[in-house]
């Protein structure tokens, strides 16, 4: 597996502001992802983190909401713009260590964001 | 993915029985799946996965067995303990979702000593 660390943990935010969340891995990785999951709901993926290139955005999700960078196979960051309430969430990062189909893909703790 | 509802299904056992949650898939194509565990303020916890092309797998203390007919997958888990209780979730992935995982809506699992 890996150790993955996420920054912030949590934080509470005004309406309007963005917050940047950091997503650190101990060893370099195929894939990274990045998940929304709304109060006492499942996960919904947001986007695929590529490096050296720009984001994958599943339906629903937008570079200008959720910018998205990865500059190398250990680091992502996903910034969560002009923020409202609805943004409330726990935001997770994954990874996938070897990529393909059938490999495990393991998690964060997770930020926990409150937009006021 | 989706994310399904506010209210999850609940399983309420007794320490040492074994649990058996279930998951529906609906996704014909996917041909990888995992399970996973989250307990409260931490990050899912992967448990175990299973390829389409096998229809059970034992880990330690848990089982999961796959139904590709009738799209339906389960976790057991042997002599739950009151550490077990948590969310879980099954995932899914295949087709055109290269890596990506699809979540199933989640379970809570409530353990009594």
């Amino acid at each position: 597996s890996a150790v993955i660390s996420q920054k912030p943990s949590r934080d509470i935010c005004q309406r309007g502001t963005s917050l940047t969340i950091q997503c650190q891995v101990d060893s370099q990785v195929t894939m990274m992802f990045w998940y929304r999951q709304q109060p006492g709901q499942s996960l919904t993926l947001i986007a695929t983190a590529n490096q050296g290139s720009e984001a994958t955005y599943e339906s629903g999700f937008v570079i200008d909401k959720f910018p998205i960078s990865r500059p190398n196979l250990t680091f992502s960051t996903l910034t969560v713009s002009n923020m409202s309430p609805e943004d409330s969430s726990i935001y997770l990062c994954s990874v996938s260590l070897a990529g393909g189909l059938y490999n495990e893909q393991f998690f964060g703790p997770g930020t926990r964001l409150t937009v006021l | 993915g989706e994310s399904v509802g506010l209210h999850l299904p609940t399983l309420s056992v007794q320490e040492g029985d074994n649990s058996i949650i279930n998951c529906a898939y609906s996704n014909s194509a996917s041909d990888y799946f995992i399970w996973y565990k989250q307990e409260s303020g931490k990050g899912p916890q992967f448990i175990i996965d299973i390829r389409s092309n096998m229809d059970k797998r034992q880990g330690q203390r848990v089982t999961v067995l796959l139904n590709k007919t009738v799209k339906h997958l389960s976790l057991q888990i042997a002599a739950t303990q009151p550490g077990d209780s948590a969310v879980y979730f099954c995932a899914e992935s295949g087709g055109t979702s290269y890596g990506k995982l699809t979540f199933g809506q989640g379970t809570i699992l409530t353990v009594h000593p």
